[in-house]
């Protein structure tokens, strides 16, 4: 298995809701990433997990909660977003934090905030 | 901290013609170097990559890449692009941790 799989595909929700996007990889890589991507722009990095700890936070508003309950799953759990934080969520894995041999990306979320 | 240049933003080609899209990267360590391509609505795909080596890189659907350390430049080439090219290009630098994408390059190859 040579996929990250990230559920759903796609999400609408309100600004008062509490919804969670999902990713899970079977490759054995340890290091685990969130990036947002708007509309023709490059993805930007939101959190960095490696093996299973959080290692970096690019300075996310709170209401964007990561967790790795293990190695093979990655959650992303959104509450009171707004508008703009509608975009294409990206999970991306790699082998360890090094990040020598890129990242396998999922085909992401599509996120709208109404 | 390490940053990637992409200076075409758009290009349009026709069919058959040959494609170079420019890479810049600023980093201060060893550096690894990546291309990724998004096709429309679709998630990114990884193009080719370098470590070290042979610094003319080839990767999936023809693509290649030179890494001329004296310029900092890992451009991406392809000497006959087809419609299906169609796509974005993003180059990207591996920092600790994390990989730092370039703004991406829209290319348009019309029939």
């Amino acid at each position: 298995d040579t996929e990250v799989t990230q559920t759903p595909k796609h999400l609408v929700m309100g600004m008062t809701n509490k919804k969670s996007l999902k990713c899970e990889q079977h490759m054995g890589h340890r290091a685990m990433y969130w990036y947002k991507q708007k509309a023709k722009k490059p993805p930007e990095l939101m959190f960095v997990y490696s093996y299973e700890k959080l290692s970096i936070n690019e300075s996310v508003p709170s209401r964007f909660s990561p967790e790795c309950p293990n190695s093979s799953l990655l959650n992303l759990h959104l509450h009171a977003l707004q508008p703009e934080d509608s975009a294409l969520y990206l999970c991306a894995s790699s082998q360890d934090r090094t990040v020598e041999h890129g990242y396998t990306f999922g085909s992401g979320t599509r996120l709208t905030v109404v | 901290a390490q940053s990637v240049s992409q200076h075409n933003h758009h290009v349009i080609l026709s069919e058959a013609a040959s494609l170079e899209l420019g890479c810049n990267y600023s980093y201060g360590g060893t550096v690894n170097l990546f291309w990724y391509v998004q096709y429309p609505g679709q998630h990114l795909q990884l193009l080719l990559k370098y470590f070290s080596g042979d610094p003319l890189v080839k990767g999936i659907k023809g693509f290649e890449a030179e890494f001329i350390k004296s310029k900092f430049s890992f451009n991406l080439r392809k000497p006959s692009v087809q419609w299906s090219d169609t796509a974005e290009y993003f180059c990207a630098v591996s920092g600790f941790q994390k990989l730092v994408f370039g703004t991406g390059t829209r290319l348009l190859v019309s029939p």
